[in-house]
């Protein structure tokens, strides 16, 4: 089954540089990409995705890259700010596992005023 | 209350106790699902309904006992519980299990096991 392995586990960035966050997948059937930010004490929330049909998907500060050769995507912050503080969690599926999500490990973001 | 919301936000129960958890979705979606949240380790997928049939079961203990009685209301049942289960549980929903879609979370259910 699919493995999706996520790095790093914590980042500590100062407010206004950018913060990467890497996942890689195993499943080459994966098609769909979400990323959930979740902040202290809340649910997880999606704040972007990406289908396998394409390379790059930007909103705003945020944007999320695929390499479907290599089998990875990243999740890219710029302009951090404290709010960005949260758990970011990346996860794939395949539309042949039913929509089944599988989560990342969690990257615990920091931005530092 | 918009979206998918579960009851009760905070539960604390022994091991000889039996609970249940709520988790109702206010979005028309076909699917739901358990999670367990416990600290440092990633979401764990526990249980998956596709229009009230229960399509998956990933080796979760028989003390944890979903049900799903209409497409939008979702039940944990929990009885003799570990203290290793203390963790948060999370309901989600998506439109469909037919092809990949977001995921919408509900707040979740502290849960605590003395």
């Amino acid at each position: 089954g699919e493995n999706v392995e996520q790095h790093p586990s914590t980042l500590s960035v100062q407010e206004g540089d950018s913060a990467v966050i890497k996942c890689t997948y195993s499943d080459s059937a994966s098609n769909y990409f979400p990323w959930y930010k979740q902040e202290l004490g809340k649910r997880p929330q999606l704040i972007i995705d990406i289908r396998s049909n394409v390379g790059e998907k930007k909103d705003q500060r945020i944007a999320v890259t695929l390499n479907k050769t290599a089998k990875h995507f990243s999740l890219h912050i710029t302009e951090t700010q404290p709010e960005d503080s949260a758990v970011y969690f990346c996860a794939a599926s395949s539309n042949n596992q039913g929509g089944k999500l599988i989560f990342g490990q969690g990257t615990e973001l920091s931005v530092k005023p | 209350e918009t979206g998918v919301t579960q009851t009760p936000r905070h539960l604390v129960m022994g091991m000889t106790n039996k609970k249940s958890l709520k988790c109702e979705q206010h979005l028309g979606h076909n699917a739901m699902y358990w999670y367990k949240q416990s600290a440092k380790k990633p979401l764990e997928l526990m249980f998956v309904y596709s229009l009230e049939e229960r399509v998956e079961n990933n080796s979760v203990p028989s003390r944890f006992s979903p049900e799903c009685p209409n497409s939008s209301h979702l039940f944990l049942h929990l009885h003799t519980l570990q203290p290793e289960d203390s963790a948060l549980y999370l309901c989600a929903s998506s439109q469909s299990l037919l092809v990949s879609y977001e995921q919408y979370f509900g707040p979740g259910t502290r849960l605590t096991v003395t």
